[in-house]
């Protein structure tokens, strides 16, 4: 079982539809980041979180610290939100550890 | 610039060659990380330096992978004898410290082909 799970692998959306990426973790952690990762591109942060949610324009991250347990939500979905989204765990003061990503589509 | 860069872009290499990535740090970041990404995968840590030293090379997969911070700002990965399974993009990453709230900027990463 990898350290970092996540669901679904790949998510296929209308415009303006919300949508929800879950990550599951079974490792303590000193934070967590969401990531966006477009097809030949670099990977950018989206959010890092320890506790708590935040949210920048239409995205919003939570985590569960207890449940060991993240969301990313995407609100009025666009088809440039299409991206790959990583979610991926820091362990003390060094390496990320990553899941597999989620595929998201989003079709006009 | 002002982000990390990352060369060559892309490289085909034959197999049982020596190829060499480089990264550009962000000016001042102390912290930088090596992962590798292989196709439909999400990355795989490989090592990280604070500074000049190696802090941790855990994920590098044999000795035929070794990767050098000489003077704490710009990073080489070097790979030996080259095999197919090394094909995938290298990533590089840095972030200003290495602590555990620090945010870590990524480059385009190198993609790696090996024939």
């Amino acid at each position: 079982k990898n350290e970092v799970e996540q669901s679904p692998q790949n998510l296929t959306a209308q415009e303006g539809e919300f949508i929800t990426i879950n990550c599951s973790y079974s490792v303590g952690i000193s934070a967590l980041h969401w990531l966006q990762q477009h097809p030949g591109g670099g990977i950018v942060s989206l959010f890092m979180l320890s506790s708590g949610k935040k949210k920048h324009g239409r995205l919003i991250a939570t985590i569960n610290i207890q449940e060991k347990h993240s969301s990313l939500h995407i609100t009025a979905s666009h088809p440039r939100d299409s991206a790959v989204y990583i979610c991926a765990v820091k362990q003390g003061a060094q390496k990320l550890v990553f899941g597999q990503g989620t595929r998201l589509t989003i079709n006009p | 610039g002002a982000g990390v860069s990352q060369t060559p872009s892309n490289k085909v290499t034959e197999k049982g060659k020596y190829v060499e990535l480089r990264c550009d740090p962000i000016s001042g970041h102390t912290a930088l990380y090596w992962y590798r990404q292989s196709l439909g995968q999400g990355p795989e840590f490989l090592i990280y330096f604070q500074g000049t030293g190696a802090a941790d090379d855990s994920g590098l997969p044999n000795d035929r992978f070794f990767a050098v911070r000489p003077e704490g700002s710009v990073s080489t990965l070097k790979i030996q004898r080259t095999e197919r399974g090394d094909s995938a993009v290298y990533l590089c990453a840095s972030s200003l410290t290495a602590g555990g709230q620090e945010t870590q900027y990524f480059g385009p990463g190198t993609r790696l082909l090996v024939l």
